[in-house]
């Protein structure tokens, strides 16, 4: 799982609430990105960030909202506007683009809607 | 929306044969990468292949890339019970370079 670290590792949401989620990277990247995986499903972009105090919407941004203050840390919020967020969770960073680096994954958070 | 589908989407086999896994794309692409997810986990870096090139080794794998077929394989050789495990192509399309696009994956199960 490289230098990144997710946590929680299992997270319960009730109904309207925000719940954050951890992503924090000790590799000096630059670049950090929150994917969704659904069962039986590949991995879909929800946001992504180059460098600090800039973020760019993905695939899947709705209901979502990201922060990117410091180089190490990339949290992800789920907001109560995202009415299906069951799913995993997963965090990476890259030295650089996505598509010309390797990309390196934390371990996940389950997220389970109560 | 998915950009990469692998197949087949499971594959079984017992230890000490070859498993090949084909990831198929739609539009032009910079480069394509496989990454491995064993279960409940974060995903590995496995290859990336470049558009210009059409085959590149790391020890027990083999990866081609055919661009005018829109198409990729990973060969994993004389598989170990330790290979089980879901196996995802990506890529990245040519106009943004953060977007990279996972398939459903193929999971594949070894024997021991």
């Amino acid at each position: 799982d490289g230098g990144i670290t997710q946590s929680p590792k299992y997270l319960f949401r009730k109904e309207g609430q925000n719940v954050t989620l951890s992503c924090e990277q000790n590799l000096n990247h630059d670049a950090m990105y929150w994917y969704r995986q659904d069962p039986g499903q590949g991995l879909r972009l929800i946001y992504y960030s180059q460098i600090v105090n800039d973020f760019q919407k993905g695939d899947i941004a709705e209901g979502y909202s990201v922060s990117r203050e410091k180089k190490e840390s990339f949290p992800l919020t789920v907001t109560s506007a995202q009415k299906n967020p069951t799913a995993f969770y997963l965090c990476a960073s890259s030295m650089g683009l996505a598509g010309q680096e390797t990309q390196y994954f934390g371990p996940g958070t389950r997220l389970l809607v109560l | 929306s998915q950009q990469g589908e692998e197949d087949p989407q499971a594959l079984s086999i017992q230890e000490g044969e070859n498993a090949t896994m084909n990831c198929s794309y739609k539009t032009s692409i910079n480069n394509l990468q496989w990454y491995r997810q064993n279960s409940g986990r974060g995903l590995v870096h496995l290859i990336l292949i470049r558009s210009n090139e059409r085959e590149k080794h790391s020890g027990r794998l083999r990866v081609t890339l055919d661009t005018s077929k829109k198409s990729s394989s990973l060969l994993i050789t004389a598989s170990r019970a330790a290979d089980t495990a879901s196996y995802f192509c990506a890529t990245v399309i040519v106009y943004n370079n953060n977007d990279m696009r996972f398939g459903a994956g193929t999971r594949l199960t070894v024997k021991p």
